[in-house]
């Protein structure tokens, strides 16, 4: 089986401007989270959607979005770019189902915020 | 408030002896935890995982324990490797909310040689 894919690895973006990411899961998986890792704050958790529902959000402005398709493929979308945003972004999928299941990452997007 | 907690930044031990990583969580509606590895630039790796039903989990060279009254739950690698070397993290999650896996910051492992 294919692992979780994300993309793209990179993006360097300016302050102010908007960026989407992209996340493909496992074959199966209904379930996609995304995280965000810096140095300061670790990985925390943005958001998880299942069956293209968001049932799951963490505790992040408006600014952070996102959006499951019918395939899973999810899409997560940041307005209004700020410095403290340069982090790198992980998704995460799993079957989403009871009871609790490991997730899967897939490698990351790295953005950075000039 | 840091719900999951790993308190040692760092551990370093000798090939062939045992790393033992810890974790302590304060919410007591956890019921699954995890453990991953995660090298530099690369998503974590799932490595193991235990319900609260259980105390102990194997797998291979990596065991998890959990002592649900301390809070507290702890990873055993026998024996080291240099190829464990990585950075480890405490997750947990409870029923409900199973996409939300709330992390610890992490312990760099260091297996030398």
């Amino acid at each position: 089986k294919a692992g979780v894919t994300q993309t793209p690895r990179y993006l360097i973006k300016t302050r102010g401007q908007q960026v989407t990411l992209s996340c493909s899961p496992i074959s199966g998986h209904r379930s996609v989270s995304w995280y965000q890792q810096t140095p300061g704050q670790g990985l925390q958790f943005l958001f998880e959607y299942f069956s293209e529902t968001q049932r799951n959000k963490g505790n992040f402005p408006g600014r952070f979005s996102g959006r499951q398709f019918s395939n899973s493929r999810s899409e997560m979308n940041v307005s209004t770019l700020e410095l403290g945003d340069s982090a790198l972004y992980l998704c995460a999928s799993s079957p989403g189902t009871y009871p609790n299941t490991e997730q899967f990452f897939g490698p990351g997007t790295r953005l950075t915020v000039l | 408030d840091q719900q999951v907690k790993q308190n040692s930044p760092s551990l370093s031990v000798q090939e062939g002896r045992i790393s033992i990583l810890n974790c302590d969580y304060t919410n007591s509606m956890f019921d699954y935890f995890l453990w991953y590895k995660k090298y530099p630039a690369e998503g974590p790796t799932f490595l193991i995982s235990i319900s609260s039903i259980k105390d102990k989990n194997e797998d291979g060279r990596f065991t998890v324990f959990l002592n649900k009254s301390a809070k507290h739950l702890s990873l055993h690698i026998v024996p080291s490797q240099p190829g464990d070397s990585a950075v480890y993290f405490c997750a947990a999650s409870e029923t409900g909310s199973q996409g939300n896996l709330i992390f610890g910051k992490g312990t760099k492992l260091s297996v030398k040689p």
